[in-house]
């Protein structure tokens, strides 16, 4: 499995403000995703990250709220803008990986708590 | 996105027990199926695929059935360090949609 890692690994921001979180894979991957998991829930995805285009989006997230880049295989970020208390979550990478099932593989989150 | 549901829990079990979890899942063009365990404070990581076959990993047995839309995981011999949040996950649409996550199962193994 790709070795994945996030920076910052946690975060206390202001309201009002932006917060850019990194993922970095040690290999190239086709396929990067970008989920939420706020207090006591599950995953939520976010976007998929694509490589040389805009981000595809789910339903409930918008690109001005969370714009997204993807300037490579082996980088994304994530920017969480315009904070408010709401947005305090654990925010993951994941990449895809091409073997048996088309298994994900997750970075070790940021933890963003927004006051 | 179509919903995984998943019984939260949390399951006491005994050390040495069998435990089962089952999960159902709304979305009948779904492909692909996995079982993911979380520790407390840490990322998702992934246990194991499930197969329309049924899947064996150790200790750790996955079966599907798609007529139901139902996945199952069984334990044997649990052990301590098997206390996780399991969550049952499933890919819709071949990888290009990203995951559906079930909300997860707590699970306790006792000494």
């Amino acid at each position: 499995s790709a070795v994945i890692s996030q920076k910052p690994s946690r975060d206390i921001c202001q309201r009002g403000t932006s917060l850019t979180i990194q993922c970095q894979v040690d290999s190239q991957v086709t396929m990067m995703f970008w989920y939420r998991q706020q207090p006591g829930q599950s995953l939520t995805l976010i976007a998929t990250a694509n490589q040389g285009s805009e981000a595809t989006y789910e339903s409930g997230f918008v690109i001005d709220k969370f714009p997204i880049s993807r300037p490579n295989l082996t980088f994304s970020t994530l920017t969480v803008s315009n904070m408010s208390p709401e947005d305090s979550s654990i925010y993951l990478c994941s990449v895809e990986h091409s073997g048996q099932g088309l298994q994900q593989y997750f970075g070790p989150g940021t933890r963003l708590t927004v006051t | 996105r179509k919903e995984v549901e998943q019984d939260p829990g949390p399951f006491n079990v005994p050390e040495g027990a069998t435990v089962a979890f089952n999960c159902t899942y709304s979305n009948s063009a779904s492909q692909s199926f996995f079982w993911y365990r979380q520790d407390c404070r840490k990322e998702p990581k992934l246990l194991m695929s499930v197969y329309s076959s049924g899947n064996e990993d150790g200790r750790f047995t996955a079966q599907l059935n798609r007529a139901s839309q139902y996945i199952s995981l069984l334990i044997r011999d649990s052990k301590l360090s098997d206390s996780a949040t399991y969550l049952c996950v499933v890919n819709n649409q071949g990888g290009a949609d990203g995951l559906t996550f079930g909300k997860g199962t707590h699970l306790i193994i006792q000494p």
